[in-house]
């Protein structure tokens, strides 16, 4: 039931752009996206609930394709401060709504 | 409002003992939930509760984990007879109802089993 999430790890130099993706085997009814930094707990990005819904927050936004079960995270223009560990985190359809996060992507921003 | 609290931030006990943590959530928030993290890992689901009822509690989870909310206020995990493979972050978040928010993670209580 766990997402997985591709790729594992991406080392970008500033202003370059990344897409970091996150696939289920289940039918899903919302995706989280969550940025952790090191010793530090997950901080809330976004939640997306409808199939085709994009969203942005910043320089960063993700969609939501309902069909295939998968949502992507656009990081563009990338910042040192973007810098950290990306987590999806899925809620299955029909569940009693708790949130199963994947493994995670680490993203390292250089200058 | 500080956001989520979580008590104590670092434990250490030796194998055998019980162990208790304690979370105080976002006073607005009646979703308070448990997971535990491991180095290089993604958070893994313990249970969650609304108000002071536990809704769901993860099927990993052994009889030596038990969590309550009385009152639908702060929250407490206890591990009993704890092993070496408990050692991890614990991490408490908390949220609005339904399925439409996203969580406010506490900074954790990290626990060392030696």
């Amino acid at each position: 039931q766990q997402p997985v999430q591709s790729p594992q790890a991406v080392i970008l130099r500033e202003g370059e752009d990344a897409v970091i993706n996150c696939s289920s085997s289940k039918a899903l009814y919302s995706v989280h996206w969550y940025r952790q930094k090191h010793g530090e707990a997950p901080v809330f990005l976004m939640i997306l609930l409808k199939g085709g819904e994009q969203k942005g927050h910043e320089k960063i936004s993700a969609s939501f394709n309902e069909k295939k079960q998968q949502s992507s995270l656009y990081l563009t223009a990338s910042q040192l401060s973007y810098s950290g560990t990306y987590f999806c985190g899925t809620v299955l359809r029909g569940s009693q709504g708790n949130l199963i996060f994947g493994k995670g992507t680490k993203l390292s921003v250089k200058p | 409002d500080t956001g989520v609290s979580q008590n104590p931030r670092h434990k250490i006990t030796k194998r055998g003992q019980n162990v208790t943590f304690r979370c105080d959530p976002i006073s607005e928030h009646n979703r308070l939930y448990w997971y535990r993290q491991t180095l290089g890992q993604g958070p893994e689901f313990l249970t969650y509760f609304q108000n002071e009822a536990q809704l769901e509690k993860s099927r990993l989870l052994s009889d030596r984990f038990s969590a309550e909310r009385p009152k639908g206020s702060f929250s407490t995990l206890e591990i009993q007879r704890t092993e070496q493979g408990d050692s991890a972050m614990y991490l408490c978040a908390s949220s609005f109802p339904g399925q439409t928010f996203g969580y406010t993670f506490g900074s954790g209580t990290r626990l060392t089993v030696v």
